[in-house]
C-alpha cells in the first residue's frame, strides 16, 4: 500500500517548456487535489477532484491543467512554465470530500519544480 | 479565502504550553488542523466542525468558536517532537480546503 506516489521528485524547466506532475493513490480515494507551497505563503489549492470525470478550480489555477479520468490518477500539467510556477507542489487525497469533517487528506511527498 | 493565523512563529522551551489560532472572515464550517515538519508532508491532526466542540489528541487539543469564526490549537507540555508548522485548513460548505499561511513552532531543549 503505498499511499499517495507523486513523480517526479524534482524538476527543472526552463520558460515556457510544458510538462506534467503525476500523482497516483492505491486506496480508492473519491477526493484528490493538488496544492503548491511557497515561502510565507502556505498551502494554495490549485485544483480538486470529487471523483473520476470531474474537476474544478481552486485559488490558484491560472496555468494548471488536470484531467480525471481514473479514480487512482490526477495528474497537474503546466501549459507554459513560467518563473513564478516555481514551487513545491503537493498532491492530496481522501476517501470523500473535505466538507463532510469526516475525511482526512493524505499527502503525496511533493514535488520541486524550479522554472528558469 | 485564505483563514488567518497567529503567531506566525513562536520559540518555546520543552515542556512549555503553546495557542496557536485560525480566524476567518467568512462563516466557519470545518476546521482541519495539520503538522508539517521540514522537508516533509503535511500530516493530520484533528477535524473540527462546527458547533463550538473541543477535541482532544494526546497533548493537542483544539476548540472552535462558531460565532468569533475562529479555532484555537493548543499544545500542553511541549516536546521536541511538536516542533514544525502548523496549518489550520478551512471549508466553507464546499469541497474546498483552503489552508492559513503557518505558524511555525521551535521547540528548544
Amino acid at each position: 500500500n503505498a499511499g499517495v506516489t507523486q513523480t517526479p521528485k524534482f524538476q527543472v524547466l526552463k520558460t515556457g517548456q510544458s510538462m506534467t506532475l503525476q500523482c497516483a493513490q492505491d486506496m480508492n480515494h473519491e477526493y484528490m487535489s493538488w496544492y503548491r507551497q511557497d515561502p510565507g505563503m502556505g498551502l494554495r489549492l490549485i485544483h480538486y477532484s470529487v471523483g473520476a470525470g470531474i474537476t474544478d478550480q481552486g485559488e490558484v489555477p491560472n496555468g494548471y491543467n488536470v484531467s480525471r479520468s481514473t479514480t487512482e490518477d490526477f495528474p497537474l500539467r503546466l501549459l507554459s512554465a513560467a518563473p513564478s510556477q516555481t514551487s513545491v507542489y503537493f498532491c492530496a487525497s481522501s476517501p470523500g470530500g473535505v466538507s463532510s469533517g469526516a475525511n482526512v487528506l493524505t499527502f503525496g511527498a511533493g514535488s520541486r519544480l524550479t522554472v528558469l | 479565502q485564505q483563514p488567518v493565523q497567529s503567531p506566525q512563529a513562536v520559540i518555546l522551551r520543552e515542556g512549555e504550553d503553546a495557542v496557536i489560532n485560525c480566524s476567518s472572515s467568512k462563516a466557519l464550517y470545518s476546521v482541519h488542523w495539520y503538522r508539517q515538519k521540514h522537508g516533509e508532508a503535511p500530516v493530520f491532526l484533528m477535524i473540527l466542525l462546527k458547533g463550538g466542540e473541543q477535541k482532544g489528541h494526546e497533548k493537542i487539543s483544539a476548540s472552535f468558536n462558531e460565532k468569533k469564526q475562529q479555532s484555537s490549537l493548543y499544545l500542553t507540555a511541549s516536546q521536541l517532537s511538536y516542533s514544525g508548522t502548523y496549518f489550520c485548513g478551512t471549508t466553507f460548505g464546499n469541497e474546498k480546503l483552503t489552508f492559513g499561511t503557518g505558524t511555525r513552532l521551535t521547540i528548544i531543549p
